[in-house]
């Protein structure tokens, strides 16, 4: 069975702390990827890495960097925290190349901003 | 860009009855990949029916069944004999065609059974 882990369920931080999400996978999967998921808003893709050290930005990336430095890892970073990224944090993954498989996800890290 | 829509924010139905799902999406590719993903709870999302764009004939996996029109780019999902276990949020997906395997979701469907 695929295992995708995020480090946190729920977390708190305070406005302008650096916050840092982690994500694991266990498949061995070249595709990593960071959604946020908003009410009404559905999942809207923020970064996205094909490989080790390798990135592209989503749709959404303003505000937010991420880091691939092992296969299995792919961190989400806040820079700066801001209210407005309180969300739920999902990751996934997926292996490359096979364009009906699907992608495997987190459980999700609800992320609070005060 | 692809766009996905789901115009139901909420449905609901009687437990072993039938309920419908709708989703539709703008694209201008031939061949592309949809997908409805299922998110109970308080528990992880997981994958419920895919279908490619070029398979003519309609997926089905046991209870769900997916009606693809792809002139009037529509997916939508058909979920018989509903039980508790399936009251969840309900997402379209959309996959671009080779080389870009990002998805790009809709905004989901929150379904409720109805015991």
């Amino acid at each position: 069975d695929v295992k995708v882990t995020q480090s946190s369920r729920y977390l708190v931080k305070r406005t302008g702390e650096k916050v840092f999400l982690e994500c694991v996978q266990d498949m061995d999967h070249e595709n990593m990827f960071w959604y946020r998921q908003d009410p009404g808003l559905g999942l809207r893709l923020i970064y996205f890495s094909y490989d080790v050290k390798m990135k592209e930005k989503g749709d959404i990336p303003e505000g937010y960097s991420v880091s691939r430095e092992k296969k299995e890892r792919f961190s989400l970073i806040l820079e700066s925290a801001s209210t407005n990224q309180t969300s739920m944090y999902l990751c996934a993954s997926s292996p490359q190349g096979a364009l009906d498989d699907e992608q495997y996800f987190g459980p999700g890290t609800r992320l609070t901003v005060t | 860009a692809q766009t996905v829509t789901q115009s139901q924010p909420e449905m609901s139905v009687q437990e072993a009855e039938t309920v419908t799902l709708s989703c539709t999406y703008d694209t201008s590719e031939s061949d592309y990949y949809l997908f409805w993903y299922k998110q109970p709870p308080s528990r992880q999302m997981i994958l419920v029916i895919r279908q490619e764009a070029y398979k003519q004939q309609n997926a089905t996996e046991n209870r769900f069944s997916v009606n693809f029109q792809k002139a009037a780019k529509s997916f939508s999902l058909k979920i018989s004999d509903s039980q508790l276990g399936d009251a969840a949020m309900y997402f379209c997906a959309y996959r671009s065609p080779p080389g870009v395997e990002k998805l790009t979701f809709g905004t989901g469907t929150r379904l409720t059974i109805i015991p």
